[in-house]
C-alpha cells in the first residue's frame, strides 16, 4: 500500500526555522517527482515546491523562494522541506504528494497524470 | 502570476448534477487535473488530462474542457460528495498552480 506520512510541524516564532519530513512506503520515492503543497487556514491548496527524480530539477513558488529548500534522502526514502526565515503567512497544513507520469511508448513521451498519492499533512504555525 | 478561477461554492440536492468550473488563460494549451478534499483527509485525484478518470474513481465523476474553461461534473450527487474540489494545471516550466477551490454543499 502506497503511503506518505509527513512529520516535523510545530509552533515557531517569526524568523525561525523548521524542517518537515515526508516518509514514503510502498514505493521508491526517488522514482517519482515529489511535491510540497500547503493549505493556510480557511484557504485553498497552494503548490510550494517540487523535485525531479534526478534531483537536478527543483522549483519553488515565488512566496517561498530563497527561504525554503527541498531535498531527499534516498536511503531513508524520505523527502524534506527546510523552512527558514518563517513568516506568519507560512502558517499552514503542509502536504507532500507524488507526481505520476505515464509513459506513452507510441509517442515516446511521459504524460503527467496528476498527484496520485498524498499524505495527510503536518501543521506549521508561525506566531510570536 | 498565473491564476485558475473557481466559484467559491456550489450547492446541489442529492441525485442532481453538480458542475464545477475552472477558468484559466492557458487551459486551451495545458491539461487540467481535479482533486476532492475533505477536512482532515488527504486530497484525492479525480480527473487527469482534462477528461480521464483516475483509478478507482466512480463513473459519476467526469471532466470536460472548452476553451479557457474546464468543468468537473458530478452526476447523481450523493451526500458523501460534499467536499472541497480543486483544479490544477501547469504554471511556468515545471511548476503547478491550483484553483482557489470550490466547496460543494449537498443540500
Amino acid at each position: 500500500q502506497m503511503q506518505l506520512v509527513e512529520t516535523g510541524g510545530g509552533l515557531v516564532k517569526p524568523g525561525g526555522s523548521l524542517r518537515l519530513s515526508c516518509v514514503a512506503s510502498g514505493f521508491t520515492l526517488s522514482d517519482y517527482y515529489m511535491n510540497w503543497i500547503r493549505q493556510a487556514p480557511g484557504k485553498g491548496l497552494e503548490w510550494v515546491s517540487n523535485m525531479s527524480t534526478s534531483g537536478n530539477n527543483i522549483n519553488y513558488a515565488d512566496a517561498v523562494k530563497g527561504r525554503f529548500t527541498i531535498s531527499r534522502d534516498n536511503a531513508k526514502n524520505s523527502l524534506y522541506l527546510q523552512m527558514n526565515n518563517l513568516k506568519v503567512e507560512d502558517t499552514a497544513l503542509y502536504y507532500c504528494a507524488r507526481d505520476f507520469y505515464q509513459y506513452n511508448s507510441a509517442e515516446n513521451y511521459y504524460y503527467y497524470h496528476g498527484m496520485d498519492v498524498w499524505g495527510r499533512g503536518t501543521t506549521v504555525t508561525v506566531s510570536s | 502570476s498565473y491564476e485558475l478561477t473557481q466559484p467559491p461554492s456550489v450547492s446541489v440536492s442529492p441525485g442532481q448534477t453538480a458542475r464545477i468550473t475552472c477558468s484559466g488563460d492557458a487551459l486551451p494549451k495545458q491539461y487540467s487535473y481535479w482533486y476532492q478534499h475533505k477536512a482532515g483527509q488527504a486530497p484525492i485525484l479525480l480527473i487527469y488530462k482534462d477528461t480521464e478518470r483516475a483509478s478507482g474513481i466512480p463513473g459519476r465523476f467526469s471532466g470536460s474542457s472548452s476553451g479557457t474553461t474546464v468543468t468537473l461534473t458530478i452526476n447523481e450527487v450523493q451526500a458523501e460528495d460534499g467536499a472541497d474540489y480543486y483544479c490544477q494545471s501547469a504554471d511556468s516550466g515545471d511548476t503547478w498552480v491550483f484553483g482557489g477551490g470550490t466547496k460543494l454543499t449537498v443540500l
